[in-house]
């Protein structure tokens, strides 16, 4: 039931992009980014919903299918302080119950 | 504003004691949440309530109870703790339920070790 986030962990240089994929075998009607650093609490990046609208941070941007039940966030120009561990989560539908993905490891190198 | 804030940010516990995790928050969200994330884990939920008087379980109930005291304060208690246990624990809370459209913000976590 846990969404399924692709690749599981991938490194970077500076300046470089990257693509986290989160992908659900239920029905999303929305999908939560956020990211985590070593240590810390995860703090919210984006939410994307059904019909196409999204909040959160002028500098991400990311993707909802909701026929194919994925979601992508893109990283461009990565910075070091990109790096961190990156989860999708979702709300189940009709139980206020929150779910979160498998998680990917992103390290940005200099 | 503090946000979500959370006590104690560290204990240590031997098996069988018991010990109550305090989470408050002061931004008069509806929703509070108790995840365990063990070390290189996802979240995990434990224990959420949606609304202030309202407590449901998530995916990893057993061993703990929760007591959503007000709509401020959202505690996590563990009855007889179990090396198992062993976790960081993180409360969140959000504005509203059911949409969506909400989103979470997590106080600093406590780390737990269970010996």
């Amino acid at each position: 039931q846990q969404p399924v986030q692709s690749p599981q962990a991938v490194i970077l240089r500076e300046g470089e992009d990257a693509v986290i994929n989160c992908s659900s075998s239920k029905a999303l009607y929305s999908v939560h980014w956020y990211r985590q650093k070593h240590g810390e609490a995860p703090v919210f990046l984006m939410i994307l919903l059904k019909g196409g609208e999204q909040k959160g941070h002028e500098k991400i941007s990311a993707s909802f299918n909701e026929k194919k039940q994925q979601s992508s966030l893109y990283l461009t120009a990565s910075q070091l302080s990109y790096s961190g561990t990156y989860f999708c989560g979702t709300e189940i539908p009709g139980t206020y119950k929150y779910i979160f993905g498998t998680g990917t490891r992103l390290k940005v190198l200099a | 504003n503090a946000g979500v804030t959370q006590t104690p940010k560290f204990q240590v516990l031997k098996t069988g004691q018991s010990m109550t995790l305090q989470c408050a928050q002061d931004m008069n969200h509806n929703s509070m949440y108790w995840y365990r994330q063990d070390p290189g884990m996802g979240l995990r939920l434990i224990y959420y309530s949606a609304s202030e008087g309202t407590t449901d379980k998530g995916e990893v109930p057993n061993g703990y109870n929760v007591s959503r005291l007000n709509k401020r304060e959202f505690s996590l208690r563990l009855e007889s703790a179990a090396p198992s246990q062993t976790s960081v624990y993180f409360c969140a809370s959000k504005k509203g339920y059911g949409s969506g459209y909400y989103e979470q913000y997590f106080g600093p976590g406590t780390r737990l070790t269970v010996t």
